[in-house]
């Protein structure tokens, strides 16, 4: 089993819909959890953190759950402008030196 | 404003020619990583710089080498650039969890 697995798509979406993305990971042990975008031949940046309690930003939105060890990232109201890869990144640890382990990556095409 | 800074952002390299890539913060953050990162795939880990401790992954090869003179600064050099080496190539850097990519160096070998 891949340490970080996503769904690679494409997930092709119409402009207002809502999306969701699942992200599995296999340690348990894994502390901190994050989403990166990544737009074609562009270097990933940081879209949000996830929190055992879930967090919110704007039209996004990220959860996780540790007792099936997945994070999710539901996107509402789906812009084009959010053609991009999402990239699960799990970390096993909080501070430091961290060795993250990056998933391949969902790839979402909103289409008008 | 403070960021990750790599040059050049597109390389061309001869086949088995040296060539090397550089990339530079103002962040101050003590760890610096470099990723290689080939279409469709997720980037994968090289080395990292923890200060100036190195730490190569196991399935580096040996014809990626890499420098890091101070805390701004880090260099990957390719010795023998072959075909299968091309890919886009991305430093990081990170102090308390989440990193901050470069824009990365697209290396293309012909």
């Amino acid at each position: 089993r891949k340490e970080v697995e996503q769904d690679p798509g494409p997930f092709n979406v119409p402009e207002g819909a809502t999306v969701a993305f699942n992200c599995t990971y296999s340690n348990s042990a894994s502390q901190s959890f994050f989403w990166y975008r990544q737009d074609c031949r562009k270097e990933p940046k940081l879209l949000m953190s996830v929190y055992s309690s879930g967090n919110e930003d704007g039209r996004f939105t990220a959860q996780l759950n540790r007792a099936s060890q997945y994070i999710s990232l539901l996107i509402r109201d789906s812009k084009l402008s959010d053609s991009a890869t999402y990239l699960c990144v799990v970390n096993p640890s909080w501070g430091g030196y961290q060795k993250v382990t990056f998933g391949i990556g969902t790839k979402l095409q909103v289409i008008p | 404003d403070a960021m990750v800074i790599q040059n050049p952002r597109y390389q061309v390299t001869q086949f088995g020619k040296p060539v090397t890539l550089s990339c530079s913060q103002t962040l101050n953050h003590n760890v610096m990583y470099w990723y290689q990162q080939k279409s469709s795939q997720a980037p994968k880990l090289l080395f990292h710089y923890y200060d100036k401790d190195f730490n190569n992954e196991a399935d580096t090869p040996d014809n990626f080498q890499s420098r890091r003179p101070n805390t701004s600064f880090c260099f990957l050099d390719i010795r023998s650039p072959g075909l299968g080496d091309a890919a886009m190539y991305l430093c990081a850097t990170s102090l308390d969890g989440g990193y901050t990519f470069g824009s990365g160096t697209r290396l293309t070998v012909v």
